[in-house]
């Protein structure tokens, strides 16, 4: 069965360096999302993206995020000076395509850890 | 405004006894509905959808929720739970015409042998 998949599983990193996380999208998808959760909080949404452009974001996705479709297969969530209050996991998805765009499909996440 | 209450932030039941997870959503629209369930180390897996067809939904693995708009609620159940079931819950809903997901704080369910 298609899935969607993240890299890394866990990434640390020092407070200010950037991190780029990444994302392979179910591929005949057409939107693609990043979702985070904080510790003990709830899943937030962050951002979504459709035809090489952003198409929805949250109050939580300000200019130290951005988003990429790099190449064909990729989808990127680019932090660019990390603060502590950035460790989260962070969840990809995928929509669209052959399936109702109303039904996303999660990756397993990537647990940011920022010291 | 979209917003989902899980009543239970964690739920034990024994193997082979009835499962139910609670879950109210709050919608300005006609709202789809979901159970999102995950395992350790895995992703968000789809338990079922409501997207305003038949308000009985079943989904995978046993479970079914029932979508009820009048007590604004979307429980889910399972009459016999199995260890491999043990695993985070989130109800989640869709505001349709922007398509951003709302979770739950989701509700972690332990199966004691």
């Amino acid at each position: 069965e298609p899935e969607v998949t993240q890299t890394p599983s866990h990434q640390v990193t020092q407070m200010g360096q950037e991190v780029i996380l990444r994302c392979v999208p179910i591929s005949n998808h057409l939107y693609f999302y990043w979702y985070r959760q904080i510790l003990g909080q709830k899943v937030e949404f962050l951002v979504s993206f459709y035809n090489n452009e952003i198409s929805e974001k949250s109050e939580i996705f300000d200019d130290q995020f951005s988003v990429e479709r790099p190449d064909g297969s990729n989808f990127t969530l680019k932090i660019r000076s990390t603060k502590l209050e950035d460790s989260a996991m962070y969840f990809c998805a995928s929509s669209g395509g052959t399936v109702p765009l109303n039904i996303q499909y999660f990756g397993a996440g990537t647990r940011l850890s920022v010291l | 405004a979209q917003s989902v209450t899980q009543l239970d932030s964690h739920v034990s039941v024994s193997e082979g006894t009835p499962v139910l997870l609670r879950c109210n959503y709050s919608s300005s629209y006609s709202p789809s509905l979901f159970w999102y369930v995950q395992h350790p180390n895995k992703g968000l897996q789809l338990l079922l959808k409501y997207t305003s067809a038949a308000t009985l939904v079943k989904g995978i693995n046993g479970f079914e929720a029932e979508f009820k708009k009048s007590e604004t609620s979307f429980h889910l159940t399972k009459p016999s739970a199995h260890m491999s079931d043990a695993a985070e819950y989130f109800c989640v809903v869709s505001d349709g015409s922007r398509n951003q997901f709302y979770f739950g704080t989701g509700t972690s369910l332990t199966v004691i042998p």
